[in-house]
């Protein structure tokens, strides 16, 4: 079946820190891949997502690039900031059975130190 | 802002209550989901809408009953629930179940923080 790995939590880092949360994927078809973010106390927000391979998505500083050939979808920030503390979470949309369903990750919990 | 609300935001009841959860979203969509969010858990979807139509119940126990009047409201009705239940249930919405592309994209209302006592 369709699944999505993260690394592993929580992620600490200091302000200005380079970010990367890696996301791999296993799916049939050509699904569309997605990074969520949520902040404390709140629902999840689309923060980018890429539809097709070599596709980069990109948000508030943040990118991802679908990359076929390594089945991976690794979010990436030059400069973290505290306000990006948050869970983020790695998802896959497939329609090779039809209907779409999203596949989430479990998440990676990031904390920005000042 | 993302176009989907959610009411109450946090709800406590007790084991023998009956309390509903509602969902409205203002984007046009004809899918909407419930999910269930725990401390140690990954996302889990429980229902799934498409035009007013249940199309996905992931297993879910009778104490949770879903309801979908028109496509831009969703509720669900709990009742004699669990501890273990306690958790931040999401409601989302997207284009529909078979919209592929830039419109498969789900929105997520900021959920409703369940406790049950």
């Amino acid at each position: 079946g369709n699944s999505v790995t993260q690394m592993e939590g929580p992620v600490t880092l200091s302000e200005e820190a380079f970010l990367t949360i890696n996301c791999t994927y296993t799916a049939t078809g050509y699904p569309s891949l997605f990074w969520y973010v949520q902040y404390p106390g709140e629902g999840l927000q689309l923060l980018l997502k890429a539809t097709k391979a070599d596709d980069k998505g990109s948000n508030k500083g943040f990118e991802a690039t679908y990359r076929k050939e390594t089945t991976s979808f690794h979010l990436e920030k030059g400069s973290v900031q505290v306000s990006d503390s948050a869970v983020y979470f790695c998802a896959l949309s497939d329609h090779s059975q039809g209907a779409q369903k999203l596949v989430f990750g479990q998440g990676t919990r990031l904390t920005i130190n000042p | 802002e993302t176009g989907v609300t959610q009411t109450p935001r946090h709800l406590v009841m007790g084991m023998t209550n009956k309390k509903s959860l509602k969902c409205e979203q203002h984007l046009g969509h004809n899918a909407m989901y419930w999910y269930k969010q725990s401390a140690k858990k990954p996302l889990e979807l429980m229902f799934v809408y498409n035009f007013k139509e249940q199309t996905e119940n992931n297993s879910v126990p009778s104490r949770f009953s879903p309801e979908c009047p028109n496509s831009s409201h969703l509720f669900l009705h709990l009742h004699t629930l669990q501890p273990e239940d306690s958790a931040l249930y999401l409601c989302a919405s997207s284009q529909d179940l078979f919209s592929g592309g830039p419109q498969d994209t789900q929105y997520f209302g900021p959920g409703t923080r369940l406790t049950v006592l």
